[in-house]
């Protein structure tokens, strides 16, 4: 059973670009949520997906977008890339968003170096 | 505003030796609390959380930590490392009470294992 994956494992852009980031969720779990992890700090909140809708965002810009796909799977878009977007894109996956006994499943995340 | 502080940035402990990594936490009503653990080109690994009940909470790896509401804090303990415990360790906290999936992260403490 495959865990979380992501796509790609690494990525070099450079600033003013646009990027996307792609996530397929454990094996019968329906919620993603993005994280992102700057060098040497604990990962922050981005967004959640649930039946392809966003459910929560944290303090994160507009230029941070996402979507789910009916088959769970989920991107995070990044628009006008700037030097501090520099970071670990960690995406996570849930059985639901809601349940108490459920825990979140990390994929290994995309690095993501903007020049 | 909820926030999770992890004062010891860095700890290194001899193999065989006892561990303790401190967490406080800043939240109004009774916090989710979980321990993850990082390590190199890895995603997170859930160690152990609190919802509510017992303050000593028993997670993998031999791990444990106990929920001190008089003290805000919730520190990770193991009676002996092992070498292949040394990693990043983080602290969170659930922002929403809402099994985990929009978490606060500590700044995390990295673990190093000497022999």
């Amino acid at each position: 059973d495959a865990g979380v994956t992501q796509s790609p494992t690494h990525l070099i852009k450079t600033r003013g670009q646009q990027v996307t980031l792609r996530c397929s969720p454990k094996s019968g779990h329906d919620t993603v949520s993005w994280y992102q992890q700057a060098l040497g700090q604990g990962p922050q909140f981005i967004f959640q997906y649930y039946e392809e809708e966003e459910r929560q965002r944290g303090n994160f810009p507009d230029r941070f977008s996402g979507h789910q796909f009916p088959n769970y799977s989920s991107e995070l878009n990044v628009n006008a890339l700037l030097l501090g977007d520099s970071a670990l894109y960690l995406c996570a996956s849930s059985r639901s968003p809601t349940s108490t006994n459920e825990k979140l499943f990390f994929g290994s995340g995309t690095q993501l170096s903007v020049l | 505003a909820q926030s999770v502080t992890q004062p010891d940035i860095h700890i290194t402990v001899s193999e065989g030796a006892s561990l303790e990594l401190r967490c406080n936490y800043s939240y109004g009503a009774t916090p989710y609390l979980f321990w993850y653990v990082q390590s190199p080109g890895q995603g997170l690994q859930l160690l152990l959380k609190y919802f509510s009940g017992d303050t000593l909470v028993q997670g993998i790896k031999g791990f444990e930590a106990e929920f001190k509401r008089s003290q805000s804090s919730f520190n990770l303990r193991k009676p002996s490392v092992h070498w292949s415990d040394a990693a990043e360790y983080f602290c969170a906290v659930d922002a929403a009470n809402q099994a985990g999936t929009a978490l606060i992260f500590g700044k995390g403490t990295t673990l190093s294992v000497s022999s």
